[in-house]
């Protein structure tokens, strides 16, 4: 089945490390998306990537970074320098004309940085 | 893109129609109507959206108001598992680049025995 998969979907991580989440995406999507959800609150973007080796900043970018060496796969580095790392994470994929479904999501990592 | 309005809370009772209602009162004429929901811990999921017309398919009915200012979202049959936040985003469609969503705080519909 085609779909996005997030791994790990729990991660513990002790203040100062860096962090990497993972998305890998078979559904042959062009746009790549993440976002952060804390308790209570809507979706936030961090970054977008339309394109391979190309992405964008989102509301939210600072202390996070991306790469997208290949079209399936756009993972996200929470680094030191996030302030409040400990959120819901979210990673979300579209065709380019993504008029009729929108976006697919994955399942979410929950970070926690203790 | 414009901004939506939705009530924070909704009850409805298993077996009956549970509407949600949406403003979206700047809305552009380009500019279409998007529902996901998120049930707890895990990612959004598409229902529907339309731009003028009304639309359904096999989950939901949206019926957007004739001068497009507001639209519910309505689910014929409410079950326990319908119980979720559901989100109106209003979006362009932008051919040829990607299209950002912005999701606001929803409304959490609880749905009871």
């Amino acid at each position: 089945d085609g779909g996005i998969t997030q791994s790990p979907k729990y991660l513990f991580r002790k203040e100062g490390q860096n962090v990497t989440l993972s998305c890998e995406q078979n559904l042959n999507h062009d746009a790549m998306y993440w976002y952060r959800q804390d308790p209570g609150q809507g979706l936030r973007l961090i970054y977008y990537s339309q394109i391979v080796n190309d992405f964008q900043k989102g509301d939210i970018a600072e202390g996070y970074s991306v790469s997208r060496e290949k079209k399936e796969s756009f993972p996200l580095t929470v680094t030191s320098a996030q302030k409040n790392p400990t959120a819901f994470y979210l990673c979300a994929s579209s065709p380019y004309e993504a008029g009729n479904y929108g976006y697919t999501f994955g399942s979410g990592t929950r970070l926690t940085v203790v | 893109d414009a901004k939506t309005t939705q009530p924070p809370s909704m009850d409805c009772a298993e077996g009956r129609a549970a509407n949600l209602p949406c403003n979206h009162s700047t809305i552009s004429g380009n500019e279409y109507v998007y529902w996901y929901r998120q049930i707890h811990s895990q990612g959004p999921q598409y229902i529907i959206h339309g731009l003028k017309n009304n639309e359904t398919n096999e989950m939901a009915s949206l019926i957007i108001t004739e001068d497009r200012k507001s639209s519910t979202l309505i689910l014929p049959h409410a079950t326990l598992r319908d119980t979720a936040v559901y989100y109106c985003i209003v979006r362009t469609l932008n051919t040829g680049t990607a299209s950002k969503l912005t999701f606001g705080t929803g409304t959490r519909l609880q749905v009871t025995l």
